[in-house]
């Protein structure tokens, strides 16, 4: 168990639909990470936030987006979803930002019909 | 960005023999991580080796930082050892995500 919590396990939902991942770091861990497998991208990167702020931006759409709270648990909000979106979406941690172990959550399975 | 190869893609291999998968980028990093991935999704984290040898019971990993490789070992293979072997780099000169190679997929025949 790496101590990072994600919710839901999985979704399924239709095409044009929102929905919202959530994640809550490790005990102590200020950065959080968002990462996409799919099957045809492989492991990607989308967005970090490090204590509340924005801290780095990968290949995110427009259409998704992310924030992190004071408590520091962050949710990855994805709207207008397309078939494309269903993927296993990862949520990180790590105690800094940059140059530190980052902590894998159990991930959370998005099917879009 | 920062390019990270692993090989071979695929290995299949007998229970109880050993394996090497490579890992290699492209650039400097300040962190390297090993992941093996379950057939339930679920991503484990192996190592944390941006530089040096660590063990862990039957594996053992190495990062040669100055040639930008890393080498996953693992010994006595056992069919739980099956999945898919991720390694992910973050580069010295980029933001602070990790890049992830293609994997190795191993599978163990019992």
């Amino acid at each position: 168990d790496s101590g990072v919590t994600q919710t839901p396990k999985h979704l399924i939902t239709a095409t044009g639909q929102r929905v919202t991942l959530r994640c809550s770091p490790r005990s102590g861990d200020l950065s959080v990470y968002w990462y996409q497998q799919s099957l045809d991208q492989g492991l990607q990167f989308l967005i970090q936030y490090y204590n509340g702020e924005e801290r780095a931006k990968g290949n995110i759409l427009e259409r998704f987006s992310a924030q992190q709270f004071p408590d520091l648990h962050s949710e990855l909000n994805l709207s207008s979803l397309e078939l494309g979106d269903s993927a296993l979406y990862f949520c990180a941690s790590s105690a800094a930002s940059g140059g530190t172990k980052q902590y894998f959550g159990p991930g959370t399975r998005l099917t879009v019909t | 960005g920062i390019q990270v190869e692993q090989s071979p893609p695929d290995l299949i291999l007998q229970e109880g023999a050993n394996s090497t998968l490579r890992c290699n980028f492209s650039d400097s990093v300040n962190n390297l991580q090993w992941f093996h991935q379950n057939p339930w999704g679920q991503l484990i984290n192996l190592f944390y080796i941006p530089s040096g040898t660590k063990q862990n019971g039957r594996l053992s990993a190495t990062t040669v930082a100055t040639e930008r490789y890393s080498l996953l070992y693992i010994s006595s293979s056992q069919t739980t050892d099956s999945g898919v072997y991720f390694c992910a780099v973050e580069s010295n000169f980029g933001n602070e995500k990790l890049t992830f190679g293609t994997g190795t997929r191993l599978t163990i025949i019992p």
